[in-house]
């Protein structure tokens, strides 16, 4: 079974400051990982997702997430915040086949001015 | 054009009813999702449907019954509805492929039991 604990249930930093969101994975099989944001009573968009190819992905609105198979991590990343980042971000493993996939209890993001 | 959509985006009725809501997409994906989202923003899977096929049904009450009348629909139903149903629920496809993929999700249907 595969599951993803999110470490840290809300986060704050001020507007030009890094952002780090914390995710650890557990899985029988090969993962695959993904990062999602909802914006407040908006639907899931994706962040990232990670395939093999490579450890450091890159996903839209300059965020990054690392893959660490020693240490089960799959951090999410942004050099500078901004405000327009508030919201509530996900991550999320699923096995191979993608039938199955398991959401953390998500990370709420405050930016502050 | 929307991907994936779910009507209504708002439902609110009173407890012991009965309601549906509603899922399509025209992605031309094979699988498709059901996950509720609670006061607290935790997501769970619910159904996952592969080609109108159940492939994955959580523990979920057998008031609710997910149908799936082609691959680009996946209607969720709930009879006697109580409290603790009120919740987001999101409706989810993603490709049935051996490849790394993502889910795309729908808007959410804010449910109200009152």
């Amino acid at each position: 079974a595969q599951s993803v604990t999110q470490l840290d249930s809300h986060v704050s930093v001020s507007e030009g400051t890094p952002v780090l969101l914390r995710c650890n994975y557990s899985s029988s099989y090969s993962p695959s990982l993904f990062w999602y944001v909802q914006h407040p009573n908006k639907g899931l968009q994706l962040l990232l997702k990670y395939t093999s190819a490579a450890t450091l992905v890159k996903g839209i609105n300059g965020f990054e997430a690392e893959f660490k198979k020693s240490e089960t991590s799959f951090h999410l990343t942004k050099p500078s915040a901004h405000m327009s980042d508030a919201a509530e971000y996900f991550c999320v493993v699923t096995p191979y086949n993608n039938n199955d996939m398991r959401f953390g209890a998500g990370t709420r993001l405050t930016v502050k001015p | 054009d929307t991907a994936v959509s779910q009507t209504p985006k708002y439902l609110v009725t009173q407890m012991g009813n009965d309601k549906s809501i509603k899922c399509e997409q025209n992605l031309g994906h094979d699988t498709m999702y059901w996950y509720k989202q609670d006061s607290k923003k935790f997501l769970k899977i619910m159904f996952s449907y592969n080609n109108k096929e159940l492939i994955i049904n959580e523990t979920v009450p057998n008031r609710f019954s997910p149908k799936s009348p082609d691959k680009a629909h996946l209607n969720l139903h709930i009879n006697s509805l109580e409290l603790g149903d009120s919740a987001v629920y999101f409706c989810a496809s993603s490709p049935r492929t051996g490849a790394v993929t993502e889910a795309f999700f729908g808007q959410g249907t804010r449910l109200t039991v009152v």
